[in-house]
């Protein structure tokens, strides 16, 4: 299986209070991604990145920012956590060409 | 942007029967792939099956099928021999020519005994 890990894995924080989510992977994977799963609305792309330092907006990208330097790392930043972001959060990524992506195993964040 | 519809409710399957599951997909390019993903319970995403969109064949994997019809733009999963440990959601993606990766709102499926 494809070295991909998320943390924290759980979270708590308080609402207006800074947020990073961080995505790893080891395969140098070219493409990753951040997504939230919340009921009923399947997972929404929030932002995806296609190389170190080029990203780009998803569907529900506002209140969320992400930075990639390095091609293992996507960080995902939430400037002033609201209620409305409590989610379960999961990173992908995929190679070039590839037929699969691999997911992280998640991120549960409580935003009271 | 490209939508994927996953409209059906949750779904009962006896064990040992196959089910399918709807997808459709709206997109322009002519260059695409279709991934099917299984989450049980447990939280985690498990990848299932994938369709590029000039594949000839549609794809098999196991007991996993996947029925595409790309004028209709619909790539339906078709499970066969149902078993218990089948109980999860299920999400259709697509991958366009952006490999801007999106994925359905999912179908729940539960397999009873």
């Amino acid at each position: 299986d494809a070295g991909i890990t998320q943390s924290p894995r759980h979270k708590v924080t308080e609402t207006g209070t800074p947020v990073t989510l961080r995505c790893h992977q080891t395969e140098n994977h070219r493409y990753m991604y951040w997504y939230r799963q919340d009921p009923g609305h399947g997972l929404r792309l929030i932002h995806y990145s296609y190389g170190v330092k080029d990203t780009d907006k998803g569907e529900v990208s506002d209140g969320y920012s992400v930075s990639r330097s390095k091609t293992e790392d996507f960080l995902l930043t939430l400037e002033s956590a609201t209620s409305s972001q409590t989610s379960v959060y999961f990173c992908a990524s995929r190679q070039q060409g590839a037929t699969e992506a691999f997911f992280g195993q998640g991120t549960r964040l409580t935003v009271v | 942007a490209q939508k994927i519809t996953q409209t059906q409710p949750g779904m009962f399957v006896q064990e040992k029967e196959a089910v399918t599951l709807d997808c459709t997909y709206d997109t322009s390019d002519q260059s695409y792939g279709l991934f099917w993903y299984k989450q049980p319970s447990s939280g985690e995403m498990i990848f299932l099956i994938y369709q590029g969109s000039y594949d000839e064949q549609n794809a098999t994997e196991g007991r996993y099928s996947l029925n595409f019809q790309k004028a209709r733009k619909s790539a339906n999963l078709v499970i066969s021999a149902s078993q218990l440990g089948d109980s999860a959601m299920y999400f259709c993606a697509m991958n366009p020519e952006s490999n801007r990766l999106a994925f359905g709102k999912g179908n729940q499926v539960v397999v009873i005994p």
